[in-house]
């Protein structure tokens, strides 16, 4: 198993542009979300899924767009960048049932100039 | 609404010395799960440890071992004879009510050094 993986693991964009972070999955687990890690802040959630078409917000929603068509995949939108978006983001899945950790991927380093 | 504090930001210690890392957590609700994260220099997260607030038992495993206190809201984490591979950001989290590790809600992390 692959795990949780995400990609790019590194991007810059320009204030204004939109791109896609993605997150794929191969364990079968129902539950996804999306986290962001900013200094001194530890993670915070942005929006999770408890399985396909089904998403809910996080605390920290704002300026991110979510779906969920398949098990497996989970891709995070950035329609309009900000600098305030600058962070590291980090995708999880976890079990249903008598699961309790989250597995994360290995991070999105995103800058926004 | 949930609260994590992690009021440590950074521990530097000599090899072999402990290291206790404190947590405390605010909610309402009375049942309720505890995590342990370490993100080591390479970044990623890995899972360390779960418990749940019906359960005071504390625990040991290798190195490491737990203090969860229900009366201080506390759940403190100990690495017993630290080693350089410890040398990491350790996150305390505390999940959405109910949803048995769904909905993290971590505090701000404790970067440990362990110098050599």
């Amino acid at each position: 198993n692959a795990g949780v993986t995400q990609t790019p693991k590194f991007q810059v964009l320009k204030t204004g542009q939109s791109m896609t972070l993605q997150c794929a999955q191969d364990m079968n687990h129902e539950y996804m979300s999306w986290y962001r890690q900013d200094p001194g802040m530890g993670l915070r959630l942005i929006h999770y899924s408890v399985g396909a078409g089904i998403t809910d917000q996080g605390e920290v929603p704002n300026g991110y767009n979510v779906s969920r068509s398949t098990t497996e995949d989970f891709p995070l939108r950035l329609l309009s960048a900000a600098p305030s978006q600058t962070s590291v983001y980090f995708c999880a899945s976890k079990g249903g049932h008598g699961a309790y950790e989250q597995y994360f991927g290995p991070g999105t380093r995103l800058t926004v100039t | 609404a949930q609260k994590v504090t992690q009021a440590q930001t950074e521990i530097s210690v000599v090899e072999k010395e402990d290291v206790t890392l404190d947590c405390v957590y605010e909610t309402r609700d009375t049942t309720y799960y505890l995590f342990w994260y370490k993100q080591p220099p390479s970044g990623e997260l890995v899972f360390l440890i779960r418990r749940n607030s019906f359960d005071e038992q504390n625990e040991i495993s290798g190195r490491y071992s737990w203090n969860f206190q229900k009366s201080t809201s506390s759940f403190n984490f100990t690495i017993t004879a630290s080693q350089v591979v410890d040398s990491a950001v350790y996150f305390c989290a505390l999940s959405d009510p109910g949803t048995a590790g769904n909905k993290l809600t971590f505090g701000g992390g404790t970067r440990v050094l362990v110098k050599p």
